[in-house]
């Protein structure tokens, strides 16, 4: 079965530098995808980056990326030059690209920002 | 509207009794999910229509939990005979297709079981 891990609970980053955010995962499938999502206190879910398994490039959407390992089946996140608008609950998710359209989520990495 | 509504944002209901709850997706998509978030966990995933085909039920904990969407339209999941672990709150999400398209998230209803 598919499983995605995030094993920090929680991580703190001062205003203007740089945190990555871990994330791996466990699948037999050889393409899929992986995305990040963010939830502020708001609760509402925002997409951050998706990644496509197949794809060797890192995706990367303005102060974020990511470090796409597929062999170590690793995903993080980074986030540089943090603001405080970045504060919030981050989720990694998995997908498959056939067989099912069920998500996997991680169970998060809060994400306080220091002023 | 211009994106995912859920409706009631929260609701308070005695145990036993029975819940519903709606989402109004995005005009087009024909993707819905529902998804159940208990306090301080993820997202733990309840059922997925796609078009017209035969939805995917098996995240649904126990047969109290049933849900329902006609066409592309409007989904209800219904909750019956509540018992308090069903406490949580329950995010909808639509895409475009569930192929490519990225989720798109409500606000949730927060669901408290007294």
């Amino acid at each position: 079965a598919q499983t995605v891990t995030q094993s920090q609970p929680e991580m703190s980053v001062q205003e203007a530098e740089t945190v990555t955010l871990s994330c791996t995962y466990d699948t037999s499938e050889s393409d899929y995808y992986l995305f990040w999502y963010k939830q502020p206190p708001s609760r509402q879910m925002i997409l951050v980056i998706r990644q496509e398994a197949y794809k060797q490039q890192n995706a990367t959407e303005n102060r974020f990326s990511v470090n796409f390992q597929k062999a170590a089946k690793s995903f993080s996140l980074k986030i540089s030059d943090s603001q405080l608008g970045d504060a919030a609950m981050y989720f990694c998710a998995y997908r498959p690209t056939s067989g099912t359209y069920k998500y996997i989520f991680g169970t998060g990495t809060r994400l306080k920002v220091l002023a | 509207g211009a994106g995912v509504s859920q409706s009631p944002s929260n609701k308070v209901t005695e145990k036993g009794k029975d819940v519903e709850l709606r989402c109004d997706p995005i005009s087009g998509h024909t993707a819905l999910y529902w998804y159940r978030q208990r306090l301080g966990q993820g997202l733990e995933f309840l059922i997925y229509f796609q078009g017209n085909s035969a939805p995917d039920k098996s995240g649904l904990p126990s047969d109290r939990f049933s849900a329902e969407r006609t066409g592309e339209s409007v989904s209800t999941l219904t909750i019956q005979r509540t018992q308090q672990e069903d406490s949580a709150v329950y995010l909808c999400a639509s895409s475009v297709d569930g192929l490519v398209g990225p989720q798109h998230f409500g606000d949730g209803t927060r669901l408290s079981i007294l």
